[in-house]
């Protein structure tokens, strides 16, 4: 079956610190890979996408890089700022049906100034 | 415009009550979906619809009833809940709920208490 794996947190950085979240996946089939980011209290937004191999999904200053060779998807911001703090969920999906996507645990990010 | 919207953004409700969620979107989606998450956990898939027929219905209990009047709107029933049911529900919606490229897009969602 499908699976995703993320980092325990709560990761907690210092305004301007350098982000890094770790997500590794096992897939069936041919995933695409997801980062969702839930703000206190509200609903989960899409940040970033990536469909295929070696492709970078960036938005908002995040960036990740779909790794086939180490089934790895790693959200990575240069700067982070208090308004980053949230939680943080890596997916997949791989199904050509009906599509169920595959969530990783959360990773909770905290900024502090 | 990629918004879901999701009412109410609350609902407080007792054991024996009758109520409803509401979403909506107007992005032309294909798919609807009602996911439940608890405190501190990832999103858990419930129902989706596709082209306006229930797909996939997780084994969800059935004091929960989805409804899909048309491709911009999806209710989600609630009756004789527990107070375990409560949790923040939310909707999402995708273009066609099938492939894997499918990209699904999720509402704020209603933060349900069940007394």
């Amino acid at each position: 079956g499908n699976s995703v794996t993320q980092m325990e947190g709560p990761v907690t950085l210092s305004e301007e610190a350098f982000l890094t979240i770790n997500c590794t996946y096992t897939a069936t089939g041919y995933p695409s890979l997801f980062w969702y980011v839930q703000y206190p209290g509200e609903g989960l937004q899409l940040l970033l996408k990536a469909t295929k191999a070696d492709d970078k999904g960036s938005n908002k200053g995040f960036e990740a890089t779909y790794r086939k060779e180490t089934t790895s998807f790693h959200l990575e911001k240069g700067s982070v700022q208090v308004s980053d703090s949230a939680v943080y969920f890596c997916a997949l999906s791989d199904q050509e049906g009906y599509q169920k996507v595959t969530f990783g645990t959360g990773t909770k990010l905290q900024v502090i100034p | 415009d990629t918004e879901v919207t999701q009412t109410p953004k609350h609902l407080v409700m007792g054991m024996t009550n009758k109520k409803s969620l509401k979403c909506e979107q107007h992005m032309g989606h294909r798919a609807m979906y009602w996911y439940k998450q608890k405190a501190k956990k990832p999103p858990e898939l419930m129902f989706v619809y596709s082209y306006e027929k229930l797909s996939i219905n997780e084994s969800v209990p059935s004091r929960f009833s989805p409804e899909c009047p048309n491709s911009s709107l999806l209710n989600l029933h609630l009756h004789a809940l527990q107070p375990e049911d409560s949790a923040l529900y939310l909707c999402a919606s995708s273009l066609q709920g099938t492939g894997r490229t499918d990209t699904q897009y999720f509402g704020p969602g209603t933060r349900l208490t069940v007394l």
